[in-house]
């Protein structure tokens, strides 16, 4: 079965600062991998999703996630965070069977300071 | 594209009884899953629907939560009797089949005191 660990449970950065979440997934193949976010009171949101092809995975709102099937890792990425970008992220591995359930981390709370 | 559109948004029950949560996925999607979110964590999937048959049930607490998607269109998530660990948001999801597109309705956000 597959899992997902988010090792960070709350981050806070600086405005304009650089931004890393960290993901950590095990599944017995390649996975499906998706990062979504979520802003109190709201559903989930998909930022990006990596099923195959290039490593590196250009999304919405600036973010970015590069597989690195070595480390089982697809952490989130944005050069210079906004103050709207403060939210609960969560990473998720979509299994490549009949099901395609998701599975999803414990979450990142990000913090942006002023 | 219309969402996933789920209601209630919010739900104040009382521990022992029931309430019952519901879905209408995206038109034309096939899968829907229900999903449990206990403040603090990712969602946990409960229950997963291919037209209108489970694929996927073995997270549901069957004793008290029961689910149904009758005519493979919307659906309808149960619990009876609720209780105190129950409170939580309920996320529905759809996806196309043909691709790997899921969507997530806004959630129902139930309190059991």
């Amino acid at each position: 079965a597959q899992s997902v660990t988010q090792p960070d449970i709350h981050i806070t950065v600086s405005e304009g600062a650089s931004l890393e979440l960290r993901c950590n997934y095990s599944y017995g193949a390649t996975p499906y991998l998706f990062w979504y976010v979520q802003s109190p009171g709201q559903g989930l949101q998909l930022l990006l999703k990596y099923f195959s092809g290039d490593t590196l995975v250009q999304g919405i709102k600036g973010f970015e996630a590069e597989f690195k099937r070595s480390q089982s890792s697809f952490n989130l990425r944005k050069p210079s965070v906004h103050w709207s970008d403060a939210a609960e992220y969560f990473c998720a591995v979509g299994a490549r069977n009949a099901g395609n359930m998701l599975t999803f981390g414990g979450g990142t709370r990000l913090m942006v300071k002023p | 594209e219309a969402g996933v559109a789920q209601s209630p948004r919010y739900k104040i029950i009382e521990k022992r009884q029931s309430v019952a949560f519901w879905c209408n996925p995206i038109s034309g999607h096939a899968t829907l899953y229900w999903y449990q979110q206990i403040l603090g964590q990712g969602p946990k999937l409960l229950i997963q629907f291919q037209n209108n048959g489970v694929v996927d049930d073995s997270q549901l607490p069957k004793d008290r939560f029961s689910a149904e998607r009758l005519k493979g269109v919307d659906s309808t998530l149960k619990i009876q009797p609720a209780k105190l660990e129950d409170s939580a948001v309920y996320l529905c999801a759809s996806r196309n089949t043909d691709t790997y597109g899921y969507t997530f309705g806004s959630g129902t956000r139930l309190t059991v005191v």
